[in-house]
């Protein structure tokens, strides 16, 4: 089992450029999360999914979208990138609701915007 | 809104000291608090983790306690080795139990 997955490793854009990022879990998981981590700042949810076909926002949703595509896929978008997200983001899924039970991260993307 | 405060953000100790992290909760209707462990440039993962049913739990070097009264749980790592040198985050989910929300994490450093 691969766990968790998120693509790409690292990225570079410019102000007002769109990107989105990646993740899968093949572990069956129900619920995933969008994190952002800046320094000094811990680890802040940005949007999840509880489970398939619901998603809700975090503490820092704004400028951010998101689709869970089926059960394995949760992706991040933003459609028109500021300085501000540059961060590291995690995506985490977890069997049940997460809020409850162990999350299991995925690598980390490295997003810089010039 | 809901609020995890974590103390300290950094800590430095000698091989074999041990070392302790506290964190306070604002929603009193949290009852699952999960401590993750992230390495320098890896991923979190979870260290362990207690519910409000239980006011002590121990695995092997690290335990942790919570105070429901008072809104505030720690970390214990006794006999600290130079590997335990990592950012420790804690964590306390939400009223709905859909989500964590996490302090901002400890700098803990342990030198040979």
């Amino acid at each position: 089992n691969a766990g968790v997955t998120q693509t790409p490793k690292f990225q570079v854009l410019k102000t007002g450029q769109s990107m989105t990022l990646q993740c899968a879990q093949d572990m069956n998981h129900n619920s995933m999360y969008w994190y952002r981590q800046d320094p000094g700042m811990g680890l802040r949810l940005i949007y999840y999914s509880a489970s398939e076909g619901t998603t809700d926002k975090g503490e820092v949703p704004n400028g951010y979208n998101v689709s869970r595509l089926n059960k394995r896929e949760f992706s991040l978008r933003l459609e028109s990138a500021a300085p501000s997200q540059t961060s590291v983001y995690f995506c985490a899924s977890s069997e049940g609701l997460g809020g409850q039970e162990t999350q299991y991260f995925g690598p980390g993307t490295r997003l810089l915007v010039l | 809104g809901e609020n995890v405060e974590q103390h300290p953000s950094t800590l430095s100790v000698q091989e074999g000291d041990s070392a302790v992290i506290k964190c306070t909760y604002s929603d009193s209707a949290s009852n699952y608090f999960p401590w993750y462990k992230q390495e320098l440039g890896k991923r979190p993962q979870l260290i362990i983790d207690i519910r409000s049913n239980v006011g002590e739990k121990k695995d092997q070097r690290i335990a942790v306690t919570l105070n429901k009264t008072a809104k505030h749980f720690s970390l214990h790592i006794t006999e600290t080795q130079p590997e335990d040198s990592a950012v420790y985050f804690c964590a306390a989910n939400n009223q709905a139990g859909t989500a964590l929300i996490f302090g901002k994490g400890t700098t803990l450093s342990v030198s040979s």
